[in-house]
Protein backbone atom coordinates (compact mmCIF):
# COMPACT_ATOMS: atom_id res chain seq x y z
CA UNK A 1 0.00 0.00 0.00
CA UNK A 2 1.49 3.34 -0.89
CA UNK A 3 1.73 5.65 2.24
CA UNK A 4 3.81 7.94 4.30
CA UNK A 5 4.21 6.86 7.61
CA UNK A 6 5.37 8.55 10.73
CA UNK A 7 6.70 7.10 14.00
CA UNK A 8 5.83 8.58 16.45
CA UNK A 9 2.05 9.28 16.67
CA UNK A 10 2.19 10.52 20.13
CA UNK A 11 5.13 12.11 22.25
CA UNK A 12 5.38 14.15 25.14
CA UNK A 13 8.87 14.92 26.25
CA UNK A 14 10.83 17.88 28.20
CA UNK A 15 12.29 21.02 27.12
CA UNK A 16 15.39 20.37 25.58
CA UNK A 17 15.76 16.92 25.46
CA UNK A 18 16.58 16.14 21.80
CA UNK A 19 14.33 14.16 19.19
CA UNK A 20 13.83 12.93 15.84
CA UNK A 21 10.42 12.55 14.34
CA UNK A 22 11.04 9.65 11.53
CA UNK A 23 8.86 9.81 7.97
CA UNK A 24 9.32 7.02 4.96
CA UNK A 25 7.44 6.96 2.03
CA UNK A 26 7.35 3.82 -0.21
CA UNK A 27 6.15 6.17 -3.34
CA UNK A 28 9.48 6.67 -4.76
CA UNK A 29 8.42 10.38 -4.30
CA UNK A 30 10.94 13.09 -4.79
CA UNK A 31 9.26 16.21 -3.04
CA UNK A 32 8.78 15.68 1.24
CA UNK A 33 7.64 18.55 3.23
CA UNK A 34 6.81 18.52 7.44
CA UNK A 35 3.60 20.97 7.92
CA UNK A 36 2.56 21.76 11.71
CA UNK A 37 -1.03 22.41 12.35
CA UNK A 38 -2.20 24.76 14.81
CA UNK A 39 -5.66 25.82 15.68
CA UNK A 40 -6.85 28.61 13.55
CA UNK A 41 -3.86 28.31 11.75
CA UNK A 42 -4.17 25.70 9.30
CA UNK A 43 -0.94 24.36 8.18
CA UNK A 44 2.32 25.59 8.00
CA UNK A 45 5.35 24.46 6.09
CA UNK A 46 8.26 24.46 8.06
CA UNK A 47 11.00 22.48 5.89
CA UNK A 48 10.65 20.83 2.37
CA UNK A 49 13.30 18.67 0.02
CA UNK A 50 13.43 18.37 -3.74
CA UNK A 51 15.48 15.59 -3.54
CA UNK A 52 18.33 13.16 -1.62
CA UNK A 53 20.60 16.31 0.14
CA UNK A 54 18.41 19.29 -1.19
CA UNK A 55 16.10 20.93 1.20
CA UNK A 56 14.79 24.57 1.68
CA UNK A 57 13.03 26.15 4.75
CA UNK A 58 9.65 26.87 5.04
CA UNK A 59 7.53 29.34 6.56
CA UNK A 60 8.52 28.64 10.06
CA UNK A 61 11.92 26.63 10.30
CA UNK A 62 13.23 27.81 13.41
CA UNK A 63 14.08 25.12 16.24
CA UNK A 64 13.79 22.56 13.22
CA UNK A 65 16.26 21.06 11.33
CA UNK A 66 15.61 18.01 8.12
CA UNK A 67 18.01 15.88 6.69
CA UNK A 68 16.96 14.05 3.22
CA UNK A 69 19.75 11.21 3.04
CA UNK A 70 18.09 8.96 1.40
CA UNK A 71 14.69 9.16 -1.18
CA UNK A 72 12.93 7.51 1.38
CA UNK A 73 12.96 9.10 4.39
CA UNK A 74 12.66 12.77 5.85
CA UNK A 75 13.37 12.97 9.22
CA UNK A 76 12.30 16.15 11.19
CA UNK A 77 15.18 16.90 14.33
CA UNK A 78 14.17 19.08 17.29
CA UNK A 79 17.74 19.61 18.74
CA UNK A 80 16.80 21.63 21.67
CA UNK A 81 12.71 21.38 21.48
CA UNK A 82 10.33 23.99 23.65
CA UNK A 83 6.99 24.53 24.93
CA UNK A 84 6.26 26.46 21.38
CA UNK A 85 6.47 23.31 19.56
CA UNK A 86 3.82 21.90 20.68
CA UNK A 87 1.51 20.79 17.74
CA UNK A 88 0.78 18.39 15.47
CA UNK A 89 3.11 17.53 12.55
CA UNK A 90 3.13 16.20 9.35
CA UNK A 91 5.00 14.47 7.11
CA UNK A 92 3.70 14.75 3.30
CA UNK A 93 5.24 13.23 -0.51
CA UNK A 94 4.65 14.28 -3.64
CA UNK A 95 5.60 12.73 -6.88
CA UNK A 96 5.24 15.84 -9.25
CA UNK A 97 6.40 18.98 -8.08
CA UNK A 98 3.88 21.23 -6.88
CA UNK A 99 0.88 20.60 -9.24
CA UNK A 100 0.41 16.61 -8.10
CA UNK A 101 -0.70 17.04 -4.41
CA UNK A 102 1.06 15.34 -1.54
CA UNK A 103 0.44 12.00 0.40
CA UNK A 104 0.49 12.66 3.96
CA UNK A 105 1.11 10.93 6.56
CA UNK A 106 -1.13 10.28 10.02
CA UNK A 107 0.76 12.64 11.91
CA UNK A 108 2.12 13.08 14.95
CA UNK A 109 1.31 15.13 18.15
CA UNK A 110 4.04 16.27 19.98
CA UNK A 111 3.62 18.05 23.28
CA UNK A 112 6.49 19.70 25.38
CA UNK A 113 6.19 20.38 28.59
CA UNK B 1 3.84 36.10 -1.06
CA UNK B 2 0.26 34.26 -1.75
CA UNK B 3 -2.33 33.53 0.31
CA UNK B 4 -5.32 31.46 0.97
CA UNK B 5 -8.00 32.61 2.59
CA UNK B 6 -11.72 30.82 3.64
CA UNK B 7 -14.54 32.15 4.97
CA UNK B 8 -16.47 30.26 7.68
CA UNK B 9 -14.15 29.01 10.16
CA UNK B 10 -17.18 26.72 10.85
CA UNK B 11 -20.32 25.44 8.34
CA UNK B 12 -23.11 23.61 9.16
CA UNK B 13 -25.74 22.25 6.61
CA UNK B 14 -28.47 19.56 7.02
CA UNK B 15 -28.02 16.14 5.36
CA UNK B 16 -29.24 16.27 1.91
CA UNK B 17 -28.68 20.08 1.38
CA UNK B 18 -25.62 21.40 -0.49
CA UNK B 19 -22.32 21.85 0.55
CA UNK B 20 -20.23 25.29 0.23
CA UNK B 21 -17.46 25.41 1.29
CA UNK B 22 -15.36 29.29 -0.19
CA UNK B 23 -11.73 29.51 -0.88
CA UNK B 24 -10.30 32.73 -2.32
CA UNK B 25 -6.56 33.27 -3.08
CA UNK B 26 -4.01 36.49 -3.75
CA UNK B 27 -2.28 35.85 -6.83
CA UNK B 28 -1.58 37.84 -10.07
CA UNK B 29 -0.83 34.33 -11.75
CA UNK B 30 -3.13 31.52 -11.74
CA UNK B 31 -1.56 29.00 -9.39
CA UNK B 32 -2.32 25.13 -8.79
CA UNK B 33 -5.12 24.73 -6.18
CA UNK B 34 -6.21 21.75 -4.02
CA UNK B 35 -8.88 21.10 -1.43
CA UNK B 36 -7.68 18.69 1.06
CA UNK B 37 -10.21 17.45 3.51
CA UNK B 38 -9.18 15.85 7.27
CA UNK B 39 -11.37 13.61 8.84
CA UNK B 40 -10.88 13.29 13.03
CA UNK B 41 -7.04 11.78 13.77
CA UNK B 42 -6.31 11.41 10.34
CA UNK B 43 -3.90 13.27 7.98
CA UNK B 44 -5.16 15.12 5.20
CA UNK B 45 -6.21 13.18 2.03
CA UNK B 46 -6.57 15.25 -1.87
CA UNK B 47 -10.18 15.68 -2.51
CA UNK B 48 -9.48 17.24 -6.00
CA UNK B 49 -6.98 19.62 -7.79
CA UNK B 50 -6.62 22.39 -10.61
CA UNK B 51 -3.71 22.43 -12.68
CA UNK B 52 -4.28 24.86 -15.49
CA UNK B 53 -6.83 22.42 -17.56
CA UNK B 54 -10.47 22.42 -17.12
CA UNK B 55 -11.75 24.87 -14.63
CA UNK B 56 -14.49 22.89 -12.82
CA UNK B 57 -12.44 19.88 -11.24
CA UNK B 58 -13.92 16.99 -10.30
CA UNK B 59 -13.00 14.99 -6.85
CA UNK B 60 -13.59 12.06 -4.84
CA UNK B 61 -16.57 11.72 -2.84
CA UNK B 62 -19.11 13.97 -4.99
CA UNK B 63 -16.95 16.64 -4.52
CA UNK B 64 -15.95 19.49 -7.09
CA UNK B 65 -14.60 23.10 -7.13
CA UNK B 66 -14.29 25.54 -9.89
CA UNK B 67 -11.49 27.83 -10.85
CA UNK B 68 -13.16 31.73 -11.25
CA UNK B 69 -9.73 33.89 -12.18
CA UNK B 70 -11.88 37.35 -12.80
CA UNK B 71 -13.07 36.45 -8.58
CA UNK B 72 -9.65 34.50 -7.64
CA UNK B 73 -11.81 31.84 -6.24
CA UNK B 74 -11.84 28.32 -6.11
CA UNK B 75 -15.16 27.16 -3.87
CA UNK B 76 -15.74 23.62 -3.38
CA UNK B 77 -19.19 22.34 -3.57
CA UNK B 78 -21.21 18.69 -2.96
CA UNK B 79 -24.48 18.62 -4.47
CA UNK B 80 -25.91 16.75 -1.50
CA UNK B 81 -24.21 16.24 1.85
CA UNK B 82 -23.61 13.12 3.68
CA UNK B 83 -23.11 12.47 7.58
CA UNK B 84 -19.89 11.12 6.25
CA UNK B 85 -18.79 14.51 4.82
CA UNK B 86 -18.54 16.30 8.40
CA UNK B 87 -14.65 16.87 8.95
CA UNK B 88 -11.96 19.58 8.40
CA UNK B 89 -11.69 21.36 5.09
CA UNK B 90 -8.72 22.36 3.70
CA UNK B 91 -7.77 24.83 0.56
CA UNK B 92 -4.00 25.28 -0.60
CA UNK B 93 -2.41 26.92 -3.46
CA UNK B 94 0.81 26.01 -4.79
CA UNK B 95 3.46 29.16 -4.31
CA UNK B 96 4.30 29.55 -8.52
CA UNK B 97 6.74 32.77 -7.67
CA UNK B 98 8.89 31.05 -5.08
CA UNK B 99 8.83 27.29 -5.62
CA UNK B 100 6.11 25.20 -6.78
CA UNK B 101 7.20 22.99 -3.80
CA UNK B 102 5.75 25.88 -1.11
CA UNK B 103 1.79 24.69 -0.73
CA UNK B 104 0.58 27.43 1.27
CA UNK B 105 -2.64 26.28 3.34
CA UNK B 106 -5.58 28.02 4.19
CA UNK B 107 -6.57 28.25 7.75
CA UNK B 108 -9.26 25.65 7.32
CA UNK B 109 -13.35 25.17 7.59
CA UNK B 110 -14.59 22.85 9.55
CA UNK B 111 -18.19 21.04 8.54
CA UNK B 112 -20.97 19.88 10.08
CA UNK B 113 -23.88 17.87 8.97
CA UNK B 114 -27.18 17.83 11.09
CA UNK B 115 -29.18 14.47 10.65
Amino acid sequence: EAQVTQNPRYLITVTGKKLTVTCSQNMNHEYMSWYRQDPGLGLRQIYYSMNVEVTDKGDVPEGYKVSRKEKRNFPLILESPSPNQTSLYFCASSLNRGGGGYTFGSGTRLTVV
Amino acid sequence: AQSVTQLGSHVSVSEGALVLLRCNYSSSVPPYLFWYVQYPNQGLQLLLKYTSAATLVKGINGFEAEFKKSETSFHLTKPSAHMSDAAEYFCAVSDFKTSYDKVIFGPGTSLSVIP
